[in-house]
């Protein structure tokens, strides 16, 4: 199993211009979600999904939309980056949804750089 | 509010015992999650707490105080690999994560 797998690794973008990150996973998981993480703050939750169909914001959804058209896909786009849209981004899902225990299994983030 | 407080650093010698405390001020609680996250990687799944006391797990241990709204991640046998940051993160009533801010880990011979 492939698990949780994010493109790009890299990406630097000029202000304004739009982008979408990847992520898909193969372990048939119902939720799924989107984070940010920037130093010397927790990672922050921009939009997550508990099922196809299905999204809802997160605490940081400013700037960005998602789809959820399959299971195993949820993209990430960026309309227009701004430069306070640099950071690392981390696509992460569990198997369950609604109970304490929701291991989450993450990619290994895109790093987002806007001039 | 919403609050996770960890200390930003803390260095330990190769061999010796760490541990790493973590309180939490959140709306509700269904649980609390230790990570691991390697420098430049992604974090990776150590604990999970919901009932109080110490849950064991080889060379590490988490343990819970829902009273306290404190936690603690317990290395024995500190290792090189070790170096890294560990989170911690709360499950709120409404089942959406709250993340401290990480505490970083640095190991010396």
């Amino acid at each position: 199993n492939a698990g949780v797998t994010q493109t790009p690794k890299f990406q630097v973008l000029k202000t304004g211009q739009s982008m979408t990150l990847q992520c898909a996973q193969d372990m048939n998981h119902e939720y799924m979600s989107w984070y940010r993480q920037d130093p010397g703050m927790g990672l922050r939750l921009i939009h997550y999904s508990v099922g196809a169909g299905i999204t809802d914001q997160g605490e940081v959804p400013n700037g960005y939309n998602v789809s959820r058209s399959t299971t195993e896909d949820f993209p990430l786009r960026l309309l227009s980056a701004a430069p306070s849209q640099t950071s690392v981004y981390f696509c992460a899902s569990s198997a369950e949804v609604g109970t304490g225990a929701n291991v989450l299994t993450f990619g290994a983030g895109s790093r987002l750089t806007v001039l | 509010g919403q609050n996770i407080d960890q200390p930003t650093e803390m260095t330990a010698t190769e061999g010796a015992i760490v541990q790493i405390n973590c309180t939490y001020q959140t709306s509700g609680f269904n649980g609390l999650f230790w990570y691991q996250q390697h420098a430049g990687e992604a974090p990776t799944f150590l604990s999970y707490n919901v009932l109080d006391g110490l849950e064991e797990k080889g060379r590490f241990s988490s343990f819970l105080s829902r009273s306290k709204g404190y936690s603690y991640l317990l290395l024995k046998e500190l290792q090189m690999k070790d170096s890294a940051s560990y989170l911690c993160a709360v499950i709120e009533s409404n089942y959406q994560l709250i993340w401290g801010a990480g505490t970083k880990l640095i190991i010396k011979p």
